[in-house]
């Protein structure tokens, strides 16, 4: 069926790196938009990133920009966020989410989710 | 950016109806159909429930409806059921290109 898989979560330093990844399956990566959103423990959703079904466009909310480098490989089907200068803040469970419709604009409408990552800064 | 505004807590018996508020400004909720809402169970990923405002996915209950009135979008739940005992998020398209959730409303069905 229609899947998302997360993976490359674990414990890292404040200042340090990590990049997650998301393996899609069962439908047509290339028609859709990704997005990353996360969700700190007992905390409320948060949006991350999202890229353009063919990578074109790429946007970021305010607290990652210019740390976090969303970006997607076609020929692997596969969803990447690459993390750098992470802080205790960036601690959450990390997930990939699939935009429902094929559009250009940033609905927000996510049809399908993965199981999520869990990311832990500290030292 | 601040989070859309949503009540942290609203409940209701069964049979009965409830309704969230999600409450933005006119560079994102108001200013864009483009509003979403989801339902969380604990230890599980969201579920989209409501999109483009009043938009139901399929096979979604037609218990779930969505509508909204200048910077205020809402979610009633009509029929409550006690599956439907959640957190529930809004989400809004914002004049940044970015994407704004709310807080979250923990909904208890006594």
């Amino acid at each position: 069926q229609v899947q998302l898989v997360e993976s490359g979560g674990g414990v890292v330093q404040p200042g340090g790196s990590l990049r997650l990844s998301c393996a899609a399956s069962e439908f047509t990566f290339t028609n859709y938009g990704m997005h990353w959103v996360r969700q700190a423990p007992g905390k409320g959703l948060d949006w991350v990133a999202f890229i353009r079904n063919d990578g074109s466009n790429k946007y970021y909310a305010d607290s990652v920009k210019g740390r976090f480098t969303i970006s997607r490989d076609k020929s692997k089907n596969t969803l990447y966020l690459q993390m750098n200068s992470l802080r205790a803040e960036d601690t959450a469970v990390y997930y990939c989410a699939k935009d429902l419709l094929i559009t250009m604009i940033l609905r927000g409408a996510f049809d399908i989710w993965g199981q999520g990552t869990m990311v832990t800064v500290s030292s | 950016q601040s989070a859309l505004t949503q009540p942290a807590s609203v409940s209701g018996s069964p049979g009965q109806s409830i309704t969230i508020s999600c409450t933005g400004t006119s560079s994102d909720v108001g200013g864009y159909n483009y509003v979403s809402w989801y339902q969380q169970h604990p230890g599980k990923a969201p579920k989209l429930i409501i999109y483009d405002v009043s938009n139901r996915p399929s096979g979604v209950s037609n218990r779930f409806s969505g509508s909204k009135s200048a910077n205020t979008a809402s979610l009633t739940i009509s029929g409550l059921q006690a599956e439907d005992e959640a957190d529930y998020y809004c989400s809004s398209y914002t004049i940044s290109n970015t994407l704004l959730f709310g807080g979250g409303t923990k909904l208890t069905v006594l």
